[in-house]
């Protein structure tokens, strides 16, 4: 059964922390995604990695950075928290080389920013 | 940038009831897709139709395209509470691997 998993469910930060949210693949896909969601804005992308140690900006791509190292895990990084990153963040992943570019989520992180 | 449009924002509907929801997108797209979100969790892939498709069924789902309209739509039919979940249209038109999704339908499914 295929698996996107996060590091975290639920996590809560104060204001100026340096936050980490993990994501890890057991798909070897390719392309890993970040994604916050929030009310009536639906997902907006972050940031993606089509390769290890690429990545490209997304539509939101202020306040936060990633790192990709290895092929199954791509990180988002937080570099000084602020309340307005407060969200749920969905990591997702999928394969190059289809003609069906279907994502895979995991479960998501719900961050508060105190 | 949001490509996706769905509507309604929300739906309820009694059991047994049939939930129609719509897509409507921008620009040329290759295939579009459809996801549900139960709460708090992530999406989960539904259904995938390409463009060259006018529709598709996978169980008690149907997606309809209509790429003269740039358009879609998402039927449950006989639904049941587990039904009860986010719906997302998601499509393809700027690269290959990078998807735009709505602000999605919640769905009440009341017993």
């Amino acid at each position: 059964d295929v698996k996107v998993t996060q590091s975290s469910r639920y996590l809560v930060k104060r204001t100026g922390e340096k936050v980490f949210l993990e994501c890890v693949q057991d798909m070897d896909h390719e392309n890993m995604f970040w994604y916050r969601q929030d009310p009536g804005l639906g997902l907006r992308l972050i940031y993606f990695s089509y390769d290890v140690k690429m990545k490209e900006k997304g539509d939101i791509p202020e306040g936060y950075s990633v790192s990709r190292e290895k092929k199954e895990r791509f990180s988002l990084i937080l570099e000084s928290a602020s309340t307005n990153q407060t969200s749920m963040y969905l990591c997702a992943s999928s394969r190059t080389g289809t003609t069906y570019n279907e994502q895979f989520f995991g479960p998501g992180t719900r961050l508060t920013v105190l | 940038s949001q490509q996706g449009e769905e509507d309604p924002q929300a739906l309820s509907i009694q059991e047994g009831e049939n939930a129609t929801m719509n897509c409507s997108y921008k620009t040329s797209i290759n295939n579009l897709q459809w996801y549900r979100q139960n709460s708090g969790r992530g999406l989960v892939h539904l259904i995938l139709i390409r463009s060259n498709e006018r529709e598709k069924h996978s169980g008690r789902l149907r997606v309809t395209l209509d790429t003269s309209k740039k358009s879609s739509s998402l039927l449950i039919t006989a639904s049941r509470a587990a039904d009860t979940a986010s719906y997302f249209c998601a499509t393809d038109a700027q690269s290959d691997y990078k998807l735009s999704f709505g602000a999605g339908t919640t769905v009440t499914v009341r017993a």
